[in-house]
């Protein structure tokens, strides 16, 4: 069964505005990470927030967890169409093994 | 220093036939873990080897198997191929598996006729 479930499922949103996703997970964790995928592409690294971490910045990308309401938020500034993808987040547990939610479909809307 | 790469990155099969692929991480990561992604299932955890060794292993029938050679190339092996097993199989590699980054191959599409 899947550890994380991302929300909203599908997203749309003009250039230029902030998009906001959120992951939530059932057990404790020793990171959670955020990917990217372009069209049935390989996954693409964009972020890693430790457990004892609330709050991390890479760029356009800001990620915030929450273990006390085991939930995560990644929020993209000032979107552009080439963020257009799919993104996942996958939860590292303590066999360290990654388990990745289903994903949020993002279209960014020149 | 090159990414992490995928061989075939397509391939066609019919059932009941086997396939192999094969997976070479970045220079010097240690680890290498696959997953496969469908529709439906999404990305599932298949297993990560880590020097030579199998140290995880996801929920999957023993027709799904791997091995790591001793430059961490990575293979793995669906033998009695289903209709199901149609997917894209990423491969991905990290310096050492735990706590760490794992970076993503552009994976291998699988279709099963």
């Amino acid at each position: 069964s899947q550890q994380g479930e991302e929300d909203p499922q599908a997203l749309s949103i003009q250039e230029g505005e902030n998009a906001t996703m959120n992951c939530s997970y059932k057990t404790s964790i020793n990171n959670l990470q955020w990917y990217r995928q372009n069209s049935g592409r390989g996954l693409v690294h964009l972020i890693l927030i430790r457990s004892n971490e609330r709050e991390k910045h890479s760029g356009r990308l800001r990620v915030t967890l929450d273990t006390s309401k085991k939930s995560s938020s990644l929020l993209i500034t000032a979107s552009r169409a080439a963020d257009t993808a799919s993104y996942f987040c996958a939860t590292e547990g303590a066999n360290s093994k990654l388990t990745f939610g289903k994903g949020i479909t993002l279209s960014v809307r020149p | 220093k090159a990414g992490v790469t995928q061989t075939p990155r397509y391939l066609i099969k019919t059932r009941g036939q086997q396939v192999t692929l094969s997976c070479s991480p970045i220079s010097g990561h240690r680890s290498v873990s696959w997953y496969q992604q469908t529709p439906g299932q999404g990305l599932q955890f298949l297993f990560e080897y880590f020097s030579e060794t199998q140290r995880n292993k996801g929920n999957f029938p023993g027709r799904f198997s791997g091995r790591q050679f001793s430059n961490s190339r990575s293979e793995m092996n669906v033998s009695t191929l289903e209709l199901g097993d149609s997917a894209l199989y990423l491969c991905a590699s990290s310096l050492a598996g735990e706590r760490d980054t794992q970076y993503f191959g552009p994976g291998t599409r699988l279709t099963v006729l």
